[in-house]
């Protein structure tokens, strides 16, 4: 199974400003996701990476806010731009596994609070 | 399009009881089915999953979840709980057509009290 890890683990950021969270894994991988968990709800997910093309973004979710750089088969970052008190959440990446039919691993998120 | 959705938002049980978390999903198209677990202040944790092949599935810590395509349902099942067990439970859906993306149900908060 795929081992993954995300920097920062949680943030506190103010109003306007921008963080980038970085998502490593310890294995090739070919799709890579990026998800939001505002408090208390679900997991929604924000964009596909694929290494090597642009990022697919979900309906809600757009490029200028959340721009996503994929540059090799084991590294991802999300960038939360412009951020908002709407965008505290927790923020994770995931990774599917074909070869354990189609299983996604979850890294552990990063919890971040706007003020 | 495909949806999930859990039916109880919360569920209290007593520790060593039996305890049932339902889960049903809107498809047009066959899906794979999938339980994860979040404990506090952690990532997801896949409990266990549905591709194909024998409608009751076995898992992890003791669970177990059946597929029944006539219901559309997934419930997942584990006959005694444990306070360790507490935790958040979200039963996600994908399928070829959306690209084996996961599409989450909105979770379920297991509570065991002692």
């Amino acid at each position: 199974s795929a081992v993954i890890s995300q920097k920062p683990s949680r943030d506190i950021c103010q109003r306007g400003t921008s963080l980038t969270i970085q998502c490593q894994v310890d294995s090739q991988v070919t799709m890579m996701f990026w998800y939001r968990q505002q408090p208390g709800q679900s997991l929604t997910l924000i964009a596909t990476a694929n290494q090597g093309s642009e990022a697919t973004y979900e309906s809600g979710f757009v490029i200028d806010k959340f721009p996503i750089s994929r540059p090799n088969l084991t590294f991802s970052t999300l960038t939360v731009s412009n951020m908002s008190p709407e965008d505290s959440s927790i923020y994770l990446c995931s990774v599917e596994d074909r070869d354990s039919d189609y299983e996604q691993y979850f890294g552990p998120g990063t919890r971040l609070t706007v003020t | 399009a495909q949806s999930v959705t859990q039916l109880d938002s919360q569920v209290p049980v007593f520790e060593e009881a039996p305890v049932e978390l339902r889960c049903n999903y809107s498809s047009s198209v066959s899906v794979y089915l999938f339980w994860y677990v979040q404990y506090p202040n952690q990532g997801l944790q896949l409990l266990l999953k549905y591709l194909s092949g024998s409608t009751l599935v076995k898992g992890i810590n003791g669970f177990e979840a059946e597929f029944n395509k006539s219901q559309t349902s997934f419930h997942l099942r584990k006959p005694s709980v444990h306070i360790s067990d507490t935790a958040e439970y979200f039963c996600a859906v994908s399928s070829m057509d959306s690209s084996y993306k996961l599409i989450f149900g909105s979770g379920t908060r297991l509570l065991v009290r002692p």
